[in-house]
């Protein structure tokens, strides 16, 4: 089955500073990659998404990158501020598989002011 | 609307003690999943439900069982409890997945120990 690997599993930056998140997936059949953001005592929240067809997509300071030759996807988070500081996941999914999405062990982000 | 809910927040048992967690959203979803979450190994799904009446097993169904009588309601169900299963048990749920995934909307969690 699929596995996702997440790496670095903490990570730690100075405001304003770029934070970077990767994953890599085994299986190629996988064309759904979300990001979660899990924040203190709350359930994880979508912030970005990408299918296969994409090789990049962008909201405000946020933005994925796929490349499937390598399976692996990262997040990039520019600009950083303190309110970025939380929990963030990986995962990944495919076609007629019930929706279930297999995830990233996560990666605890620290902004520091 | 108030989303995925779940009761209760905070829960200790004794181990061999039985409980049942309940998950309820009001977003007319079709598909419902439940997930434990353990330090360094994110989140790992139990079992899920394609819709009223239905369900499948995940990643890691031992020890639990769901049921599903009710669209807007997902039950997890420990019958006797193991410290094993301390973690922070989440629900989701989305629309239907039809051919392609979608994104899943989470509840607030679970927080069960096990002494």
């Amino acid at each position: 089955g699929e596995n996702v690997e997440q790496h670095p599993s903490t990570l730690s930056v100075q405001e304003g500073d770029s934070a970077v998140i990767k994953c890599t997936y085994s299986d190629s059949a996988s064309n759904y990659f979300p990001w979660y953001k899990q924040e203190l005592g709350k359930g994880p929240q979508l912030i970005i998404d990408i299918r296969s067809n994409v090789g990049e997509k962008k909201d405000q300071r946020i933005a994925v990158t796929l490349n499937k030759t390598a399976k692996h996807f990262s997040l990039h988070i520019t600009e950083t501020q303190p309110e970025d500081s939380a929990v963030y996941f990986c995962a990944a999914s495919m076609n007629n598989q019930g929706g279930k999405l297999i995830f990233g062990q996560g990666t605890e982000l620290s902004v520091k002011p | 609307n108030a989303g995925v809910t779940q009761t209760p927040k905070f829960r200790v048992l004794k181990t061999g003690q039985s409980m049942t967690l309940l998950c309820a959203q009001d977003m007319n979803h079709e598909y419902m999943y439940w997930y434990r979450q353990d330090p360094g190994m994110g989140l790992r799904l139990i079992h899920y439900s394609v819709g009223e009446g239905t369900t499948a097993k995940g990643e890691v169904p031992d020890g639990y069982n769901v049921s599903r009588l009710k669209k807007q309601n997902f039950l997890l169900g420990l019958e006797s409890a193991a410290p094993s299963q301390t973690s922070v048990y989440f629900c989701a749920s989305i629309p239907t997945a039809g051919l392609y995934p979608h994104e899943q909307y989470f509840g607030p969690g679970t927080r069960l120990t096990v002494t």
